[in-house]
């Protein structure tokens, strides 16, 4: 079946840096990818939506200059956390959509998630 | 935005019990229902995607049922086991979107 792999799984980060989230779609393409913030008891929360070879498109109160996808081939999409600070720590996620089209039958395909604290 | 809610947030059954559970979503501009099991420590994974009202699902000892007129569809696990110990995601797909809307998940947990 899809595979998603989404690595690295946790990091640990000092304030200020950038950390990069990858994920790959093993053994097909997709051309859409989402990237989901999880808070502690809270649902999946969508950050943005990555078009293969376009503009990730970002929901309502995602800094974008804060948190950069690039989602350059039908394979790999990355999550780029810019200047991280402690309120950044959280779980990430993505999820990717078979290529062809979107519809309401297509199951998302999930990484198994970054978990980031930032010191 | 769109509200997805799903009850209870957590329970605990026996092995052996039969359960269920519910999520809520907006009646209207309905496109899909997805179902999705996430265990600890692993990617979620998909049950069901559901599109037509009065839709039944099944895989194994889980099923699941939707009606799409008053915004509800039910998960139900029969013969509760161990390893179907899990939290339970819904997600919402309204119409001319691509992106799902996620409640806040049901965790199970089955006590051998």
């Amino acid at each position: 079946g899809a595979v998603v792999s989404q690595h690295p799984s946790r990091v640990i980060c000092k304030s200020g840096t950038s950390v990069k989230i990858e994920c790959r779609s093993l053994d097909f393409q997709a051309t859409t990818m989402f990237w989901y913030r999880q808070f502690p008891k809270q649902s999946l929360m969508l950050m943005a939506t990555s078009n293969e070879g376009s503009k990730a498109t970002y929901e309502q109160g995602v800094e974008k200059d804060k948190f950069l996808i690039n989602h350059a081939s039908l394979t790999l999409s990355t999550l780029t956390v810019t200047s991280a600070h402690p309120e950044d720590s959280s779980f990430y996620i993505c999820s990717a959509e078979l290529a062809g089209g979107y519809s309401g039958a297509n199951v998302l395909t999930f990484g198994a998630g970054s978990r980031l604290t930032v010191l | 935005i769109l509200n997805v809610e799903q009850s209870p947030q957590s329970l605990h059954v026996q092995e052996g019990d039969s359960t269920n559970f519910t999520c809520s979503f907006p009646s209207s501009n309905f496109y899909a229902l997805h179902w999705y099991r996430w265990e600890t420590a692993k990617s979620p994974e998909a049950l069901f995607v559901m599109t037509l009202n009065g839709d039944e699902k099944k895989k194994g000892r889980i099923s699941a049922t939707l009606n799409t007129k008053e915004g509800y569809s039910y998960l139900y696990i029969k013969g509760s086991q161990p390893e179907d110990s899990a939290t339970y995601l819904c997600a919402f797909k309204s119409g001319g979107y691509q992106k799902v809307t996620f409640g806040t998940g049901t965790k199970l947990q089955v006590i051998p």
